[in-house]
C-alpha cells in the first residue's frame, strides 16, 4: 500500500540537543510538507519542498532545518534554538506543489521535552 | 491574507443525531476547500473536498458539506451521527495562488451514546 511513513512515533528530546524526525513517502509526489500541531492551534506549517533540492520556509520555520536530498525522503530536524519543542509533528504529500490536489498525511511524531 | 475560522472548538451530540460543524474563511482570491478529520494520535485522513461544480459535495462516512461563496462558508454536515465519528475535524482552504493550506483551529465532535 502507498503511503506516508513517519519515525519515531514518540520521540523525546534533551535540552540542547538536536532531534530529526523521519518523512517518507512511496506515493511519487512532488511536494512534501512539514506541520507542527498544537492543542486549540490546529496545524502550522513549518517547511515545505516542491522539488528535491528545494525547499522554503513556512509560518513557523525558526528552530527547524530541513533537507530534500530524494524526491520520497523530507526529513526534519529541532535544533536546540526551538525553545518550545513539545507538540505533534505532521509530514505531508502531494500530487503537485500547486493546484488542487489535497495533501495526504502520516501518522505523527509526538515529540516531548525530558 | 488568508484565513479559516471554525467557531466551536467543541461540538457534543447523541448517536444518531444530525450534527453540523461550521467552518468560515477569509480570503482576496479564489480557493479550494477541504474538510479533514483526526482520530486520536493520527494524521489527517480527507473527508471531502470542493474543487469547484455543484455546491453540494459528498465525502466519505456519510459527511457532506456545502460551499456558501457569498457567505463564505463551507460548512460540514451528517444526518445522523456514529460513535466512531467521534474525532477532531479540520477545516481548510488552499489560494489559487498558492501551495499552502491554511487550516482552521478544529472542532472535536464527541458523539454520546
Amino acid at each position: 500500500d502507498g503511503g506516508i511513513t513517519q519515525s519515531p512515533k514518540y520521540l523525546f528530546r534533551k535540552e540542547g540537543q538536536n532531534v530529526t524526525l523521519s518523512c517518507e513517502q512511496n506515493l511519487n509526489h512532488d511536494a512534501m510538507y512539514w506541520y507542527r500541531q498544537d492543542p486549540g492551534q490546529g496545524l502550522r506549517l513549518i517547511y515545505y519542498s516542491q522539488i528535491v533540492n528545494d525547499f522554503q520556509k513556512g509560518d513557523i520555520a525558526e528552530g527547524y532545518s530541513v533537507s530534500r536530498e530524494k524526491k520520497e525522503s523530507f526529513p526534519l530536524t529541532v535544533t536546540s534554538a526551538q525553545k518550545n519543542p513539545t507538540a505533534f509533528y505532521l509530514c505531508a504529500s502531494s500530487i503537485t506543489g500547486t493546484g488542487n490536489q489535497p495533501q495526504h498525511f502520516g501518522d505523527g511524531t509526538r515529540l516531548s521535552i525530558l | 491574507a488568508q484565513s479559516v475560522t471554525q467557531l466551536d472548538s467543541q461540538v457534543p451530540v447523541f448517536e444518531e443525531a444530525p450534527v453540523e460543524l461550521r467552518c468560515n474563511y477569509s480570503s482576496s482570491v479564489s480557493v479550494y476547500l477541504f474538510w479533514y478529520v483526526q482520530y486520536p494520535n493520527q494524521g489527517l485522513q480527507l473527508l471531502l473536498k470542493y474543487l469547484s461544480g455543484s455546491t453540494l459535495v459528498k465525502g466519505i462516512n456519510g459527511f457532506e458539506a456545502e460551499f456558501n461563496k457569498s457567505q463564505t462558508s463551507f460548512h460540514l454536515r451528517k444526518p445522523s451521527v456514529h460513535i466512531s465519528d467521534t474525532a477532531e475535524y479540520f477545516c481548510a482552504v488552499r489560494p489559487y495562488n498558492t501551495d499552502k493550506l491554511i487550516f482552521g483551529t478544529g472542532t472535536r465532535l464527541q458523539v454520546f451514546p
